[in-house]
């Protein structure tokens, strides 16, 4: 089963940033917090990953928090193209990916 | 290249009718997965595959066969499928099983009539 919960939707206007939540209360210390998304007739697409650190790549930045049972996903410029279902995943390496329900996230005009 | 592809995108086939699904990749991954995803709900783990050698099968029916040839391809083979079998089928690869960056292809949606 899942071991995340993420609100079942948000919306964003374009251009500005999305803030995207998740909760992780139950992480042990080796596993890894995963973000992928999900465009309407595609394929999951990777996002960003991290363990106890925050992180930064060209999609995203990932916000841990210190005790790490909750983590934040930020598209800083949020356009029509990030409408999708964002996914956050509680990952040990060596395991096996489970999604759960995740965030619809529907950037308006 | 950093493309995994599935054929074909769309499949209708009977009950009684056995087809198969392929999926590849040229980036040197030696993890792939195969995921089945019903309408409005999250990508369900089916098979994974570690350098050519079946290493999880999630309780998947028999009717469902994979198959890895070598380290580029996957197949699904399908016999005897239900109409509750209908869904897309998404194949994905990662450089290892450590490593989950998973690259997903576009999934096959299949139908079963």
């Amino acid at each position: 089963d899942a071991k995340t919960t993420q609100p079942p939707s948000m919306d964003c206007a374009e251009g500005r940033a999305a803030n995207l939540p998740c909760n992780h209360s139950t992480i042990s210390g080796n596993e890894y917090v995963y973000w992928y998304r999900q465009i309407h007739s595609q394929g999951p697409q990777y996002i960003i990953h991290g363990l106890k650190n925050n992180e930064t790549n060209e999609m995203a930045s990932l916000i841990i928090t210190e005790d790490r049972k909750s983590s934040t996903l930020i598209l800083p410029h949020a356009t029509l193209r990030d409408t999708a279902v964002y996914y956050c995943i509680q990952y040990n390496q060596g395991g096996k990916l489970i999604f759960g329900q995740g965030t619809e996230l529907s950037v308006k005009p | 290249d950093t493309e995994v592809t599935q054929t074909p995108k769309h499949l209708v086939m009977g009950m009684t009718n056995k087809k198969s699904l392929k999926c590849e990749q040229h980036m040197g991954h030696r993890a792939m997965y195969w995921y089945k995803q019903k309408a409005k709900k999250p990508p369900e783990l089916m098979f994974v595959y570690s350098y050519e050698k079946l290493s999880i099968n999630e309780s998947v029916p028999s009717r469902f066969s994979p198959e890895c040839p070598n380290s580029s391809l996957l197949n699904l083979h399908l016999h005897a499928l239900q109409p509750e079998d209908s869904a897309l089928y998404l194949c994905a690869s990662s450089q290892d099983r450590v490593r989950h960056e998973q690259y997903f292809g576009p999934g096959t949606r299949l139908t079963v009539t």
